[in-house]
């Protein structure tokens, strides 16, 4: 079963705008959350992370929100570039555990 | 630094067959994971090793699978009898496992494309 949901395939944004990559989850144990992008024939490449007892995570463009009570991460990345292009993956842990659990990513396309 | 890095990057076989998938983690991290990304899907955990040891092999599908990793380096992923569902992308990642309680960055090979015909 599916514990980590992006269910959205896919997005397009203009060069400049912002762009939202959302991430449902329901196992109500995780509690460390991590966003990893991939390009083409690469493996995935971490981005950034955000714990439980935070909200709110940034890192240059980069920003991540989490709603505990909704279960509910997103990523914000502004101001978008053509380089960010590629497909992100939410994934989720239990912090004293090893095991990453994976959405089905969102293939991102930046137009210029 | 090198990164982690996976050989060979295709493996095409025909069912049946026995593979061998090879993984070189960074140097010096500990901790090393297998996992399988099926088209469409995110990966999925097959196993984790903290040294030499497998400390947990429950995302591994059925027997056919087993993976070794005798001097807490390299480590190979073992297919036997394989069958057409195998086909995917095995991942290998690896981290540091300072143990400080929250979960460490893995960072991740490139894959090995598995087809199995």
């Amino acid at each position: 079963d599916q514990q980590v949901k992006q269910n959205s395939p896919s997005l397009s944004v203009q060069e400049g705008r912002i762009s939202i990559l959302n991430c449902d989850y329901t196992n109500s144990m995780f509690d460390y959350f991590l966003w990893y992008k991939k390009y083409p024939a690469e493996g995935p490449t971490f981005l950034i992370s955000i714990s439980s007892i935070k909200d709110k995570n940034e890192d240059g463009r980069f920003t991540v929100f989490l709603n505990k009570s909704a279960k509910h991460l997103s990523l914000h990345i502004v101001p978008s570039q053509p380089g960010d292009s590629a497909v992100y993956f939410c994934a989720a842990s239990v912090s004293n555990d090893y095991k990453l659990s994976f959405g089905a990513g969102t293939t991102v396309t930046v137009r210029a | 630094g090198a990164g982690v890095s996976q050989t060979p990057s295709n493996k095409v076989t025909e069912k049946g067959k026995y593979v061998e998938l090879r993984c070189d983690p960074i140097s010096g991290h500990t901790a090393l994971y297998w996992y399988r990304q099926s088209l469409g899907q995110g990966p999925e955990f097959l196993i984790y090793f903290q040294g030499t040891g497998a400390a947990d092999d429950s995302g591994l599908p059925n027997d056919r699978f087993f993976a070794v990793r005798p001097e807490g380096s390299v480590s190979t992923l073992k297919i036997q009898r394989t069958e057409r569902g195998d086909s995917a992308v095995y991942l290998c990642a690896s981290s540091l496992r300072s143990g400080r309680g929250y979960t460490d960055t893995q960072y991740f090979g490139p894959g090995t494309r598995l087809t199995v015909l």
